[in-house]
C-alpha cells in the first residue's frame, strides 16, 4: 500500500552545523505533509508544514522542501543545537486517505557537542 | 491552552486487567485521534472520531480494544483484558478537523502489561 519512509534512520551533526532530514513518500495523491519532533518521552511536536501547491517553506531556523516529482520531502534546520536532538517524524495526507495522516518511521537526530 | 492532556502517563498492571486511558483534547477541536507507538511498529492510528463520532476504527487492533468520547472535551481508550504485547506508548491527539489539518499530540501514557 501507500506509505512513507524515511531514507536515513540516524543522523548525527556537529552543533553549530546545518542539518538536513529527507523523508520519501509514495503516494502521488498526498497534499498535505507535516514535519513532527518527538522528545524523549514526550509526545510528537508540530515543526512546520507545507502544501502540494508550494515548494519550499520557512520557520523559524527550519525550511521544508517538497519535490513532486520525486516523491521527496525533507527537513533542513539550521545552526542545530543540542536541543534539536530528537527523532523527526514526516506525515502525509490526502484527501482519498480521508485526511488521515500517514507516519513515517522517523530519523533520531544526534547534536554532538 | 494547556494543550492535549493525557492521563495517566503511565501505567502499570497485570495480565489480564482491565485499563483505561483518559484524553482531554485542545477546546474547539472537532477531531480526536489515538495512536499507538512501539519500537516495532512506530505510530499507528488505532480510532479517530469527529464531532465526538468514530470515524474508523480500522487501526483497533482487535475486540479487547475499544474507545469513546461521550462528550467534545473527554475521550478514553480501554483495553479489557489486558496482555504483554499492549506495552507501548498511546498518545492521543486533536485537530480542529480531520481534513490532514495539524494534529496535536498528548504527553502520552506509557503502559507496561506484566
Amino acid at each position: 500500500g501507500e506509505s512513507v519512509g524515511l531514507h536515513l534512520p540516524t543522523l548525527s551533526v556537529q552543533e553549530g552545523d546545518n542539518s538536513i532530514i529527507n523523508c520519501a513518500y509514495s503516494n502521488s495523491a498526498s497534499d498535505y505533509f507535516i514535519w513532527y519532533k518527538q522528545e524523549s518521552g514526550k509526545g510528537p511536536q508540530f515543526i512546520i508544514d507545507i502544501r502540494s501547491n508550494m515548494d519550499k517553506r520557512q520557520g523559524q531556523r527550519v525550511t521544508v522542501l517538497l519535490n513532486k516529482t520525486v516523491k521527496h520531502l525533507s527537513l533542513q534546520i539550521a545552526a542545530t543545537q543540542p536541543g534539536d536532538s530528537a527523532v523527526y517524524f514526516c506525515a502525509e495526507s490526502s484527501s482519498g486517505s480521508a485526511r488521515q495522516l500517514t507516519f513515517g518511521s522517523g530519523t533520531q537526530l544526534t547534536v554532538l557537542p | 491552552d494547556a494543550g492535549v492532556i493525557q492521563s495517566p502517563r503511565h501505567e502499570v498492571t497485570e495480565m489480564g486487567q482491565e485499563v483505561t486511558l483518559r484524553c482531554k483534547p485542545i477546546s474547539g477541536h472537532n477531531s480526536l485521534f489515538w495512536y499507538r507507538q512501539t519500537m516495532m511498529r512506530g505510530l499507528e492510528l488505532l480510532i479517530y472520531f469527529n464531532n465526538n463520532v468514530p470515524i474508523d476504527d480500522s487501526g483497533m487492533p482487535e475486540d479487547r480494544f475499544s474507545a469513546k468520547m461521550p462528550n467534545a472535551s473527554f475521550s478514553t481508550l480501554k483495553i479489557q483484558p489486558s496482555e504483554p504485547r499492549d506495552s507501548a506508548v498511546y498518545f492521543c491527539a486533536s485537530s480542529f478537523r480531520p481534513g490532514g489539518e495539524t494534529q496535536y499530540f498528548g504527553p502520552g501514557t506509557r503502559l507496561l502489561v506484566l
